[in-house]
């Protein structure tokens, strides 16, 4: 079974800086899907960016980047030029393209706690 | 908006009771999920239906239940509530089961239900 692992409980940044949020995941899988959601104090889970396993290319989204290294399996997030608004719980998921039992499943990590200084 | 929409936004309930939840997913979704997020258990992956068929379940107690209904919106009951039932219930939609187009979800606002 997939599993999702978050490092880092809680992280801060100071507004206009740039923060990294961790993710590693295991998998037996050669292609998958993988997602940064963000879920502010309004508890709405908003999709962030996503990366196709296959792509050598790491996705970016304005602000947001993923450094995606598939041998490693990390697969982090990095926010540039910080906001206020960014401020929230930041979850990676992972998705298996394939059918069947339960891999239509997104499998979550625990998150990390995403704090904004002015 | 994410275009994912779930009724009612919070739910009070004493335990032993039943309540219903109740999802419709972006307009030409064809797949319905069901999330459940509380403290302990972070987010875990209930069920998911696919044109109204069962597709995937996961970690759904048999207490729950759900259903996909021809217009394609699904509800999540929950029947005999303990008071570790308390948690805020996602529904989430996606175009397909399997293929490129399909494999970003998309996430309504939650359900907050609390057992008293």
């Amino acid at each position: 079974a997939q599993t999702v692992t978050q490092s880092q409980p809680e992280m801060s940044v100071q507004e206009a800086e740039t923060v990294t949020l961790s993710c590693t995941y295991d998998t037996s899988e050669s292609d998958y899907y993988l997602f940064w959601y963000k879920q502010p104090p309004s508890r709405q889970m908003i999709l962030v960016i996503r990366q196709e396993a296959y792509k050598q290319q790491n996705a970016t989204e304005n602000r947001f980047s993923v450094n995606f290294q598939k041998a490693a399996k990390s697969f982090s997030l990095k926010i540039s030029d910080s906001q206020l608004g960014d401020a929230a719980m930041y979850f990676c998921a992972y998705r298996s393209p394939r059918g069947g039992g339960s891999n239509y499943k997104l499998t979550f990590g625990k998150g990390t706690l995403l704090t904004v200084n002015p | 908006d994410s275009g994912v929409t779930q009724t009612p936004k919070h739910l009070i309930t004493a335990t032993g009771q039943r309540v219903t939840l109740r999802c419709s997913p972006r307009s030409g979704d064809l797949s319905v999920y069901w999330y459940q997020q509380s403290l302990d258990q972070g987010l875990q992956f209930l069920i998911q239906y696919y044109n109204g068929e069962e597709r995937a379940k996961g970690n759904i107690l048999e207490r729950f239940s759900a259903q996909q209904f021809p217009d394609l919106h699904s509800e999540l009951n929950l029947s005999s509530l303990e008071l570790g039932d308390s948690a805020l219930y996602f529904c989430a939609s996606s175009v397909g089961g399997t293929g490129t187009s399909g494999n970003t979800i998309y996430f309504g606002e939650g359900s907050w239900l609390t057992v008293v």
